[in-house]
């Protein structure tokens, strides 16, 4: 079975400040993931992807998410925080064997302050 | 804007009643998710249909079915309704069936449905 685990409910971080949030998961074969950030009152937004290769993925607004096999992880990073940024991220998973259905963590609520 | 529509935005209706859901998915997009997202379940998969064809089946109650027509878009019908089933139902869309799933999926701003 699959599952994502993200650790922390809420992350706090001042503007300008570099953010990280947590993304673990397990999947039986390898891994497609993804990162989606939800704004209030709307649908979620894609903002970044692994499939294969470069363990340090690049996504949309700055963001940025690498891939750790040995540690089953995909944390997203940003190097310098906007207050902007405050918004609920879902890390999901798939395995890449077969349909196996997208399965999302219960998100991070990420707070920058000014 | 994902490309992906969804009407109607909010929803409020009584226990015992049905109601439809509908869905629009981005333009040349074969296949459509539904999900359910609620504080107490989260982002929960409901079902998937491709080019017209049930795909997938996720945490889908029987009361709640969903049909794809020849014009791609969707319909969520759900039944009986109960006032657990008060959430926010989400669409998706993307342009595989799933088993190539490094494709991402493009969200809709969601139906907020309230029963009372």
């Amino acid at each position: 079975a699959q599952s994502v685990a993200q650790p922390e409910d809420q992350v706090n971080v001042a503007e300008g400040n570099p953010l990280t949030v947590k993304c673990t998961y397990s999947v039986s074969g390898n891994p497609y993931l993804f990162w989606y950030v939800q704004y209030p009152n709307r649908g979620l937004q894609f903002l970044l992807k692994y499939i294969t290769g470069d363990n340090l993925v690049k996504g949309s607004y700055g963001f940025e998410a690498e891939f750790n096999k040995s540690q089953t992880s995909f944390h997203l990073k940003k190097p310098s925080a906007l207050v902007s940024d405050s918004a609920l991220y879902f890390c999901a998973v798939r395995s890449n064997t077969g349909f196996q259905k997208l399965v999302f963590g219960t998100g991070t609520r990420l707070l920058v302050s000014p | 804007d994902s490309g992906v529509t969804q009407t109607p935005k909010h929803l409020i209706t009584a226990t015992g009643q049905r109601v439809t859901l509908r869905c629009s998915p981005r333009s040349g997009d074969l296949s459509v998710y539904w999900y359910q997202q609620s504080l107490d379940q989260g982002l929960q998969f409901l079902i998937q249909y491709y080019n017209g064809e049930e795909r997938a089946k996720g945490n889908i109650l029987e009361r709640f079915s969903a049909q794809q027509f020849p014009d791609l878009h969707s319909e969520l019908n759900l039944s009986s309704l109960e006032l657990g089933d008060s959430a926010l139902y989400f669409c998706a869309s993307s342009s595989t069936a799933g088993t190539s799933g490094e494709r991402e999926q493009f969200f809709g701003p969601g139906t907020r449905l309230t029963v009372l």
